[in-house]
């Protein structure tokens, strides 16, 4: 079975703060891919990142990185110097065909 | 814009009336989905088609709902004698796939919002 955990329901940090949202896969099958998505109040999701399983390096962009690591099924996400225009929902997703998504981490990021 | 769009983005309803919605995936995409979302929770597949055939359908997808997708091109997803149950956002996502398991991206549309009463 697929399965994606995000612990963390709600983060509250201030602004510059750096904050990691935590993502916690379950998967049977060999080649997979994995996303985050963003939800800002409007709810649109909104693309981040995808990475196939035999992709491990960790990737930047901007102020988001993303570190992928197979022996913990663990792909987290992290905002540095965080800003309030980050504030949203985020969503960890796992997929073949169609895709699973975790429940969410909402973050508030406070001026 | 050349997004994903979805009409009507918002709908409400009285119990046991059927609504349908449509999804505009991007042109070039070949396939859509069809997902429900929840207050709180991460979206939920319901299915899937690749042109114009279905090919995956989720156990949430009773037999009250229905989607179709009969030129390749938009779909609708009806919801027959609705619930209260049935109050969610639907959410549509189109991809550009080539074979089975590629994990392509998804691109979503805004959704529709059904409030049933």
């Amino acid at each position: 079975a697929q399965k994606v955990t995000q612990a963390q329901t709600e983060i509250s940090v201030v602004e510059k703060e750096d904050v990691t949202l935590d993502c916690v896969y379950e998967t049977r099958d060999t080649t997979y891919y994995l996303f985050w998505y963003k939800q800002p109040p409007s709810g649109e999701l909104v693309f981040l990142i995808r990475r196939n399983s035999f992709d491990e390096q960790n990737e930047i962009s901007g102020r988001y990185s993303w570190n992928f690591q197979k022996s913990t099924s663990s792909f987290n996400f992290t905002i540095t110097a965080s800003q309030v225009v980050d504030s949203a929902v985020y969503f960890c997703a796992l997929s073949f065909n169609d895709m699973r998504f975790g429940a969410g981490t909402r973050l508030t990021v406070k001026p | 814009d050349t997004g994903v769009s979805q009409n009507p983005r918002h709908k409400i309803t009285k119990r046991g009336q059927n609504v349908t919605f449509r999804c505009d995936p991007i042109s070039e995409h070949n396939r859509l989905y069809w997902y429900r979302q929840t207050l709180g929770q991460g979206p939920e597949f319901l299915t899937y088609f690749q042109n114009e055939a279905q090919l995956e359908k989720s156990r949430l997808l009773s037999d009250r709902f229905s989607a179709e997708r009969p030129k390749g091109s938009f779909s609708t997803l009806e919801i027959q004698r609705t619930e209260q149950g049935d109050s969610a956002m639907y959410l549509c996502a189109s991809s550009l796939g080539m074979r089975q398991g590629a994990g392509e991206t998804q691109y979503f549309g805004p959704g529709t919002r059904l409030l049933v009463l």
